[in-house]
């Protein structure tokens, strides 16, 4: 089992529609989960950090982190054709290095 | 302020040529990393370099080597390339593992396959 699971998708959505890419992980250790976004022939881009539990909000985008069931989402609202990309979902314990999820590709059509 | 850059984009080698590709951060960034990344299997670590002077294995080492030129750059050379070494490969680098959360900057890719 890899310690961290992400469904690969494709998703595709219509313009304005909610989103919701979601990542479990087994490893109790994490504090530090991420959000990249990467678009196609590109090197992936830091979107949203979180440290612990909670929700963090940015515009359109909503981290969140449930460690009780270890489990964390992106909830992207308003969906644009912009937001189409591969999201990957990344995680580490205090200075560790980072483990990331395959990544969901994400389409947004007009 | 170029960021991340890698040298080449793209490149095609036969089954054991040997090839080093090139990484370069203008951040003043300690640490660097090397990822390869594949359909369905994300970013995997190849090497890093926590700071100037030392090399850590990743997840996937095998069939790798790297070198920590200066602070600035971060080099990955495969020796004998095989087709299963056929990816995408992601430099990227961050200001200081140890502390806190760990956001990496990351390049543009190097796209090569093996025949």
């Amino acid at each position: 089992q890899k310690e961290v699971e992400q469904d690969p998708g494709p998703l595709s959505v219509p313009e304005g529609a909610i989103v919701s890419l979601n990542c479990t992980y087994s490893n109790s250790a994490f504090q530090y989960f991420m959000w990249y976004r990467q678009y196609s022939r590109k090197g992936p881009e830091l979107l949203m950090y979180t440290y612990s539990s909670g929700n963090k909000e940015d515009g359109r985008f909503t981290a969140q982190v449930d460690k009780s069931s270890k489990y964390i989402s992106l909830f992207i609202r308003d969906s644009q054709p912009s937001d189409s990309a591969t999201y990957l979902c990344a995680m580490s314990w205090r200075g560790g290095k980072l483990i990331f999820g395959q990544g969901t590709e994400l389409s947004v059509k007009p | 302020n170029a960021g991340v850059t890698q040298t080449p984009k793209f490149q095609v080698l036969k089954t054991g040529q040997s090839m080093t590709l090139q990484c370069a951060q203008d951040m003043n960034h300690n640490s660097m990393y090397w990822y390869r990344q594949d359909p369905g299997m994300g970013l995997r670590l190849i090497y890093y370099s926590a700071s100037e002077g030392t090399t850590d294995k990743g997840e996937v080492p095998n069939g790798y080597n790297v070198s920590r030129l200066n602070k600035r750059e971060f080099s990955l050379r495969l020796e004998s390339a095989a087709p299963s070494q056929t990816s995408v490969y992601f430099c990227a680098s961050s200001q200081l593992a140890g502390v806190n959360y760990n956001e990496q900057f990351f390049g543009p890719g190097t796209r090569l396959t093996v025949l």
